[in-house]
């Protein structure tokens, strides 16, 4: 399976963890973006990579969160401190860089924070 | 500013019944438009696109014609079938980093 992959696909922790996500995307793609979805919403952009550089950060991704993409491949999403807002479905997606900027999407990461 | 609103579902239908879920977007340029399907358990998929006016997108049976006049991607098709239960999510794109999600409708089709 050559798609966007992330792990965990679950993870439950307590409240004041902290918590990190894994994405790798399709290999070929330079862009890595990564989006939040509650239920019944649809995703919400956090943050943007082209190679290695987060070129975009969106006002929902507070100080508690940090992403890195160290060498342009695969992607992590940290998350300090947690709290019960911060539970949803993490969405992680890719695409190359073409006019029409079609993204790929992993099947996310669910935290639920206790 | 920049939105997507689409009809609330949950929708419920009976296999070949013919289904519209409208989508208007609020945009600034001239958006590439999308429907992305997100079955049970599954990620996100891109079920069709289109980007310039007047383009119709076609997939699977289900299509979408970009309406700049009205701004709207209705997605539409003839006869559903019970495997086209899903959540269907319109959305936007200027060609930069961010695509603009609206909530998603949720279809149930009945056998």
């Amino acid at each position: 399976d050559t798609g966007v992959s992330q792990n965990p696909r679950h993870k439950i922790t307590k409240r004041g963890q902290n918590v990190t996500f894994r994405c790798d995307p399709i290999s070929e793609h330079n862009r890595l973006y990564w989006y939040r979805q509650t239920l019944g919403q649809g995703p919400e952009f956090l943050t943007y990579f082209q190679n290695e550089a987060q070129l975009e950060k969106s006002r929902l991704l507070s100080d508690r969160f940090s992403a890195e993409r160290p060498k342009g491949s695969f992607s992590t999403l940290e998350i300090q401190r947690t709290e019960q807002g911060d539970s949803a479905m993490y969405l992680c997606a890719s695409s190359s860089e073409g006019q029409f900027n079609e993204q790929f999407f992993g099947p996310g990461t669910r935290l639920t924070v206790l | 500013g920049n939105s997507v609103t689409q009809m609330e579902g949950p929708v419920t239908l009976s296999e070949e019944a013919f289904l519209t879920i409208n989508c208007t977007y609020t945009a600034t340029g001239y958006p590439s438009l999308f429907w992305y399907v997100q079955y049970p358990g599954e990620g996100l998929q891109l079920l069709l696109k289109a980007t310039k006016a007047d383009d119709k997108g076609s997939n699977k049976g289900f299509e979408a014609t970009y309406r700049k006049e009205t701004t709207s991607f209705h997605l539409e098709k003839g006869s559903v079938q019970v495997s086209d239960s899903a959540v269907y999510f319109c959305a936007w794109n200027t060609g930069g980093f961010k695509t603009i999600f609206g909530a998603g409708t949720r279809l149930f089709v009945k056998a």
